[in-house]
């Protein structure tokens, strides 16, 4: 079975960094694009950035390029993504997500939330 | 980026009744292999979102026969043939051709 568990979420202030951790399990990690994806009540799902298998191709969402940089350990069959410059609408559930066969998505995690607040 | 837009944003049906959400993108979706990476995704409160179509009218594995996806280019559409008190929740297509990957606006669905 496929589980996909995120931790590093929290609240924290306008301007600061966190990153946010992915394990994977129940699949071959490294023969997998990841991503994660985010939601808001307000703007709903956004793919933020992905990743391919061997860290060699890098995608991000305009409204997060420069700021956020994602990377993986495949070893540790592990996602990251670090987060900087954090602004209040980068406040958002945040998935780890698995690539799947023809351009989509099936296994999702449960998300970590971060919200960015004085 | 490809931009997805959906319409209505809102559904309010009658048990029974059937359904329908328009998925239009800002470029035709066709990939340079032919295929057309449409997906549709369902989202019961609380839980993350579930697949239910993949490649424009594929439907996956354990979703129930009502939901039905079809289209092409850039003009997609997701029906329910006879909504159901389960199929609650918010409804979102995702083009997966090109990175990012990007979702429409989310479509909810409540029962009138």
């Amino acid at each position: 079975e496929v589980q996909l568990v995120e931790s590093g979420g929290g609240l924290v202030q306008p301007g600061w960094s966190v990153r946010l951790s992915c394990v994977a399990s129940g699949f071959k990690f490294d023969d997998y694009v990841m991503h994660w994806v985010r939601q808001t009540p307000g703007k709903g799902l956004e793919c933020v950035s992905s990743i391919s298998p061997r860290s060699d191709r890098f995608g991000y969402a305009d409204s997060v390029k420069g700021r956020f940089t994602i990377s993986r350990d495949n070893a540790k069959r592990s996602l990251y993504l670090q987060m900087s410059s954090l602004r209040a609408e980068d406040t958002a559930l945040y998935y780890c997500v698995k690539d799947a066969p023809n351009g989509s998505i099936v296994h999702w995690g449960q998300g970590t939330l971060v919200t960015v607040s004085s | 980026d490809v931009v997805m837009t959906q319409s209505p944003l809102f559904l309010s049906v009658t048990l029974g009744q059937p359904a329908s959400i328009s998925c239009r993108s800002s470029q035709r979706l066709v990939h340079s292999d032919g295929n057309t990476y449409l997906n549709w995704f369902q989202q019961r409160p609380g839980q993350s979102p579930r697949r239910l179509i993949y490649k424009v009218s594929n439907r996956d594995s354990g979703v129930p026969d009502r939901f039905s996806g079809s289209g092409s280019g850039s003009d997609f559409t997701l029906k329910i043939s006879r909504v159901e008190a389960e199929d609650v929740g918010l409804y979102y297509c995702m083009q997966g051709g090109q990175w990012p990957y990007t979702f429409g606006q989310g479509t909810k669905l409540e029962i009138k």
